[in-house]
């Protein structure tokens, strides 16, 4: 069946570092790709999502670029900050014969120090 | 503004006992979804609905129960039959076609008296 892995965290990074957070997916089709940001205590936002093979989504300074031949969508950041202290989630769509329904990584979370 | 709100957000129940989580969206989404969330973990699907009157079982629906009765709600029964119910329950909707975003609420926290 489909699925996403994110690289384990936690990761740890002083500010202005350069974030790159891995993921890879298995998956029939062609579904869309999504990156979510859950801060502590919240629900999970919409980071960025890409919907076809060499798209990039962009936010916030976040990107990721989906790769088919590579089957990824890895997260990248020139310079992160304090306030991206957050966990990281990587999400496919998992088709209409699964209801619509996202398949989500296990997350990655994400440590900034001043 | 649109959302998705849950509630309550902290939500204690005791040995035996039926609770019920509320989730309420005026986005107009056909679809919802509930989902659990364990520390360090992803998120795993509950149940999931299309359509009003219509729901399906996720990955993990054992113990729980749904319903529903009208397109902006979807209210979750974590019954006594699910024996470990301590998480992070996060409620989502979305427009009802492949490849869409789900929208979350901001989840409801339940822990065991």
């Amino acid at each position: 069946g489909d699925s996403v892995t994110q690289m384990e965290g936690p990761v740890t990074l002083s500010e202005e570092a350069f974030l790159t957070i891995n993921c890879t997916y298995t998956a029939t089709g062609y579904p869309s790709l999504f990156w979510y940001v859950q801060y502590p205590g919240e629900g999970l936002q919409l980071l960025l999502k890409a919907t076809k093979a060499d798209d990039k989504g962009s936010n916030k300074g976040f990107e990721a670029t989906y790769r088919k031949e590579t089957t990824s969508f890895h997260l990248e950041k020139g310079s992160v900050q304090v306030s991206d202290s957050a966990v990281y989630f990587c999400a496919l769509s998992g088709g209409y014969n699964q209801g619509g329904k996202l398949i989500f990584g296990q997350g990655t979370e994400l440590s900034v120090k001043p | 503004d649109g959302g998705i709100t849950q509630s309550p957000k902290y939500l204690f129940r005791k040995e035996g006992q039926n609770v019920t989580l509320s989730c309420e969206q005026n986005l107009n989404h056909d679809a919802m979804y509930w989902y659990r969330q364990d520390p360090g973990q992803g998120l795993r699907l509950i149940y999931y609905s299309q359509i009003v009157n219509d729901f399906q079982k996720g990955d993990i629906a054992e113990g729980y129960s749904v319903s529903r009765e009208k397109k902006e709600s979807f209210p979750l029964t974590v019954t006594s039959a699910q024996k470990n119910p301590t998480a992070f329950y996060l409620c989502a909707s979305s427009i009802r076609q492949v490849n869409q975003p789900q929208h979350f609420g901001d989840g409801t926290r339940l822990s065991i008296l």
